[in-house]
């Protein structure tokens, strides 16, 4: 079956910092989605690609959909506290369900 | 406006027993997904509804089932509880009633503990 792979599994960051977290799928898809959920919170929605190389940003996020639709990337600049938590990517393969990725977990030191 | 709900936001099992979830939509969502999140990993499909049918199944025994209603509530079910049914159960609702799912609003979430 479909598989979505992300790395790294986690990561620790000075406030300020970059950071980055990279998705694979084993399929093509038809669009991913990210997600983030805070520790004790449920998954939030964040955004969606849909196009071959897309690329959005939300103020200091940056997502990125691969040529072949098989790879996603997620870019904060300037961490801040307020970015902890797990960024999970989504993907859609138009079959009514999203295979999610094992999660990246962010840890922003002050 | 409130946001999708579920109940219970925990309970405590033990093996063989059977166990209930429930989750209201967002008014006006018509698609109830339910998702498995185990400690430490991504939430994993198990089924999503629309319109009363079900819609899509993931890869999860038959002891797993669910229905959706009228109003567009949902619940699901599981059956002869195993330890490792332990887990967070995520509802999600949803507008998509195509092949492709659509920005998901996830409930709170019922955790599930199963001794």
């Amino acid at each position: 079956g479909q598989q979505v792979m992300q790395i790294p599994q986690y990561q620790h960051v000075q406030e300020g910092e970059d950071f980055t977290t990279y998705c694979n799928s084993s399929t093509t898809l038809s669009n991913i989605q990210w997600y983030k959920q805070r520790p004790g919170g449920h998954p939030v929605f964040l955004i969606q690609l849909v196009k071959s190389g897309e690329v959005k940003k939300q103020k200091r996020l940056t997502f990125q959909f691969g040529e072949a639709k098989k790879n996603s990337s997620l870019h904060i600049t300037a961490t801040q506290t307020t970015d902890v938590g797990t960024y999970f990517c989504a993907g859609d393969t138009g079959r009514r369900a999203l295979t999610f990725g094992s999660g990246t977990r962010l840890q922003v030191q002050p | 406006d409130a946001g999708v709900t579920q109940s219970p936001t925990h309970l405590i099992k033990t093996r063989g027993q059977q166990v209930t979830l429930r989750c209201s939509p967002i008014s006006g969502h018509k698609s109830v997904s339910w998702y498995q999140q185990v400690l430490g990993q991504g939430p994993q499909f198990i089924f999503q509804y629309y319109e009363k049918e079900e819609r899509g199944r993931g890869n999860f025994p038959d002891r797993f089932s669910a229905r959706q209603f009228p109003n567009y509530s949902s619940e699901l079910n599981v059956n002869a509880l195993l330890l490792g049914d332990s887990a967070l159960y995520l509802c999600a609702s949803s507008l998509g009633s195509g092949g492709n799912t659509g920005e998901l609003f996830f409930g709170e979430g019922s955790r599930l503990t199963v001794l």
